[in-house]
């Protein structure tokens, strides 16, 4: 059973930094790109950032560029997004979300994680 | 970036309607299109993938379809587990981009 688990998620005050984590299990996490999706409180979804599989290819929303990084570690099964210069607006609920791709073919987000919670506030 | 305008933003039906909702891309897409049900405090869930293929272990109730610029997710009877938000997101260029939702509420 392919499962994702968020961590990392807390209250920060505006200009601070945070790092998210994704614990990957029950799939070949390096042969999967990876992506982040947020919501704030009581809105819809937004797509934050996507890596290929190898971390050899990144995108990134215009809202997060320069101040969001994402990364993955394929021998911790882990993926990750730094956020820096963390601003109100940045407030969410943060999901990662496996992509699937079946050969060359590529179907969309498939499995989502439960989601962690980033409030930024002073 | 390619806007995709989801209707309507809410509904209002009963058990055992056939519920219909839309979503038009500001330009073609082929068929990169996913649907996701979200109930509250919940992660999404895919219900349709490629615009008209069902996710495996989903009720067949729930069917998609459309290609190029106009989808639509249709319930075909509403059951009470089914009262929850909608929506559809682009997978054919970046940035990908999300429907605004759709709240399906109880009548």
């Amino acid at each position: 059973e392919v499962q994702l688990l968020e961590s990392g998620g807390s209250m920060v005050q505006p200009g601070g930094s945070l790092r998210l984590s994704c614990a990957a299990a029950g799939f070949s996490f390096s042969s999967q790109a990876m992506s982040w999706v947020r919501q704030p409180p009581g809105k819809g979804l937004e797509w934050v950032s996507s890596i290929s599989g190898s971390g050899g290819t990144t995108n990134y929303a215009d809202s997060v560029k320069g101040r969001f990084t994402i990364s993955r570690d394929n021998s911790k099964n882990t993926l990750y997004l730094q956020m820096n210069s963390l601003r109100a607006e940045d407030t969410a609920v943060y999901y990662c979300a496996k992509e699937q791709w079946l050969g060359r073919d590529y179907y969309g987000m498939d499995v989502w994680g439960q989601g962690t919670t980033v409030t930024v506030s002073s | 970036d390619i806007q995709m305008t989801q209707s309507p933003s809410s509904l209002s039906a009963s058990v055992g309607d056939r519920v219909t909702i839309t979503c038009r891309a500001s330009q073609g897409i082929r068929n990169d299109l996913g649907w996701y049900q979200q109930k509250p405090g919940k992660a999404p869930k895919r219900l349709i993938y490629e615009a008209s293929s069902l996710q495996s272990g989903v009720p067949s109730r729930f069917s998609g379809s459309g290609s190029g610029t106009e989808f639509t997710l249709t319930i075909s009877s509403l059951q009470p587990e089914d009262f929850a938000t909608y929506y559809c997101l682009q997978h054919n260029s970046y940035p990908r981009t999300f429907g605004q939702g759709t709240k399906v509420e109880i009548k």
